[in-house]
């Protein structure tokens, strides 16, 4: 089975603070995503991945940005954290194609205060 | 216009009912998803379809791609199956996808 894991569950972080949320997956997948997920919002795709050092916009990039150094991992990073980036933050990965099905992590659920 | 629209929003069952859940959507795609998260949990992948029937367990997701409308039916529903269900859909040349809003579902004992 593929594993997708998130380095946190729970994370609780200050205004203007930097903070990195670390996926991993293990099924040697190419593409890999960072979403956000807000009641009453759904899923919304924050920046993706296809392949080592790639990286692709995603809906709602904003104050975010990403970095993919190793195949199997996929970092999210808030350079200066605000309160409205508390939400459920979910990383996905697939393998190579247009149709592949996505597997997700736990989610961390960040709290800036 | 949301371009992947579930409905009903919210759906309260009682144990053992048959239930269906709907997802409509407004642009060409090359696949449905069907996802399910349950409380405080991550998201599990329950089907990925293209066209027609595809059946796990009590699970039934059907798809028609002329009306741009799938559904996923629970028989026999279980207080276990007690979760939001998400429809998301692959449109592009990547496996990015677009997602419905989801639907809460709960089933009674």
């Amino acid at each position: 089975d593929v594993k997708v894991t998130q380095s946190s569950r729970y994370l609780v972080k200050r205004t203007g603070e930097k903070v990195f949320l670390e996926c991993v997956q293990d099924m040697d997948h190419e593409n890999m995503f960072w979403y956000r997920q807000d009641p009453g919002l759904g899923l919304r795709l924050i920046y993706f991945s296809y392949d080592v050092k790639m990286k692709e916009k995603g809906d709602i990039p904003e104050g975010y940005s990403v970095s993919r150094e190793k195949k199997e991992r996929f970092s999210l990073i808030l350079e200066s954290a605000s309160t409205n980036q508390t939400s459920m933050y979910l990383c996905a990965s697939t393998l190579r194609g247009r149709t592949q099905p996505q597997h997700f992590g736990d989610g961390t659920r960040l709290s800036i205060l | 216009k949301n371009e992947v629209e579930q409905s009903p929003q919210n759906l309260t069952a009682q144990e053992g009912e048959f239930i269906t859940i709907n997802c409509s959507y407004s642009v060409g795609i090359s696949a449905l998803h069907w996802l399910q998260q349950h409380p405080g949990g991550g998201i599990v992948s329950l089907f990925m379809l293209s066209s027609g029937k595809k059946k796990h367990g009590r699970l039934i997701a059907t798809i028609n791609i002329q009306e741009k409308h799938s559904s996923l039916h629970i028989t026999a529903s279980h207080p276990r199956d007690s979760a939001v269900y998400i429809c998301a859909v692959n449109t592009g040349a990547n496996s990015k996808l677009t997602f419905g809003k989801g639907i809460t579902l709960s089933v009674r004992p």
